[in-house]
């Protein structure tokens, strides 16, 4: 039974760059969410989706971030433009229901150079 | 103010001691409550899951929570070395936030032999 997988596990971009992050969630899972976490801080919400919608993006950057679940294929962060405040860990998380647990992937570490 | 907050140690212990993790929080409509565990450069990983005031216990593992005080803590009985991880409380509420998980900073902890 895998678990939530995300890749890439290391990625590498340079200023101005894209940087394009999946996740594929547990199975039987719809619901997916996205965190942040920078060095010395917890995790911080970006943005939770149910397939093919954006339920809560509060917690996004209104510029150079987009999420999206399509029907098919994995959950896609991407980040437009990547700054050096980019480099973080982004986690994804996924659920079976609004209010059920979360459980999280590995995480992809981003590096902006 | 935080919506948690939790002192990020490092707490270092013996091996076998009784460890106690805690955390606040401010928003009296959080109602979910959970305890994860984040090795080093991994994902968190779900060791709790709560949502009355009381006590929930998982062998050397008990969660407590007092929503009177706004108070969340976890218990970890005959610490063993593996446990050494970094701790993250975190709540969410019923409401239109429903789904986003509130993280604490996490705690460092080490449980020396």
């Amino acid at each position: 039974n895998a678990g939530v997988m995300q890749n890439p596990r290391h990625l590498v971009r340079r200023r101005g760059q894209e940087a394009r992050l999946r996740c594929s969630p547990m199975k039987g899972h719809s619901h997916v969410y996205w965190y942040r976490q920078l060095p010395e801080e917890g995790l911080k919400f970006m943005v939770y989706l149910q397939k093919e919608n954006i339920i809560d993006e509060s917690g996004m950057p209104k510029e150079r971030f987009s999420a999206e679940f399509p029907k098919e294929g994995p959950s896609i962060l991407r980040i437009q433009q990547v700054v050096r405040g980019d480099s973080a860990a982004y986690f994804c998380a996924s659920s079976p229901g609004q209010e059920g647990e979360q459980y999280f992937g590995p995480g992809t570490r981003l590096t902006v150079t | 103010q935080k919506e948690v907050e939790q002192d990020p140690g490092p707490l270092s212990v013996p091996e076998g001691a009784i460890v106690s993790l805690n955390c606040t929080y401010s928003n009296s409509a959080f109602q979910y409550f959970m305890w994860y565990r984040q090795y080093s450069r991994k994902g968190p990983e779900l060791l709790m899951y709560t949502y009355s005031s009381g006590n929930k216990e998982d062998g050397r593992f008990t969660a407590q929570v007092d929503k009177s005080s706004k108070y969340i803590s976890l218990f970890i009985r005959d610490s063993q070395p593996s446990d050494s991880a970094t701790y993250l409380c975190a709540t969410r509420d019923r409401g239109s936030t429903l789904g986003r998980l509130y993280f604490g900073r996490g705690t460092q902890l080490t449980v020396w032999p």
